[in-house]
């Protein structure tokens, strides 16, 4: 069975700071996406993650993959307010069929 | 383009009865996938549909049902809803079978009392 863990589940950080939100998932997959949810809201997809080395940025965010150690990260870079929010990992196991990681809620402090 | 769309948004209902939810997938999308959202369990894959077939189910029991339409539109049934079936329900749609983003909705937020 597929299992998506993500660390920290829970990140308080202030601006202007860089951290890293890790996600480890336990068989082979080439397909990795990372999603953004605001509170009450849908989830917003960030990054599509599809060959081993993928490495892909959007603003202050950027995510990677390293398919052998079966591990993705999603670096924020300065951090700003309007990036809290609970981010997301998930892993395609086929057909459309996402796993998800239990998501890290983030909150950027003034 | 417009995005997914669910209706609808918010139900309250009873233990015992039963809810069908509506998904319809942006124009041209055939593939919808449907999942739940519990602070406890996460978000859970439930089934996934393409030009009205059921491809993938998750372990779900089979109170809950779905289906898709010759439009793509999907909708979900969960009959005999015990309280923990509270969720938001999501739906998210993709243009095929092939490796892709999915594009979800904005959700169905159901409480059983």
């Amino acid at each position: 069975e597929l299992k998506v863990e993500q660390n920290p589940l829970f990140l308080s950080m202030q601006e202007g700071k860089n951290y890293t939100i890790y996600c480890n998932y336990s068989t082979t997959s080439d397909r990795l996406y990372w999603y953004r949810q605001d509170p009450g809201k849908s989830l917003e997809s960030l990054f599509v993650l599809l060959s081993n080395g993928a490495v892909k940025q959007e603003g202050r965010l950027m995510a990677s993959l390293d398919t052998k150690a079966r591990l993705s990260t999603l670096h924020i870079t300065a951090a700003v307010h309007d990036l809290s929010a609970t981010y997301f990992c998930a892993v395609d196991r086929g057909a459309q069929k996402l796993v998800f990681g239990q998501g890290t809620r983030l909150t950027i402090n003034p | 383009k417009a995005g997914v769309t669910q209706t609808p948004r918010y139900l309250i209902k009873t233990r015992g009865q039963q809810v069908t939810l509506s998904c319809s997938p942006i124009s041209g999308h055939r593939s919808v996938s449907w999942y739940q959202q519990t602070p406890g369990q996460g978000l859970q894959f439930l089934f996934e549909y393409f030009s009205e077939t059921q491809r993938n189910k998750g372990n779900f029991p089979g109170r809950f049902s779905g289906r898709q339409f010759s439009n793509s539109r999907s909708e979900m049934n969960v009959s005999t809803l015990e309280l923990g079936d509270s969720a938001l329900y999501l739906c998210a749609s993709s243009w095929s079978t092939v490796v892709e983003t999915q594009y979800f909705g904005p959700g169905t937020r159901l409480l059983v009392l």
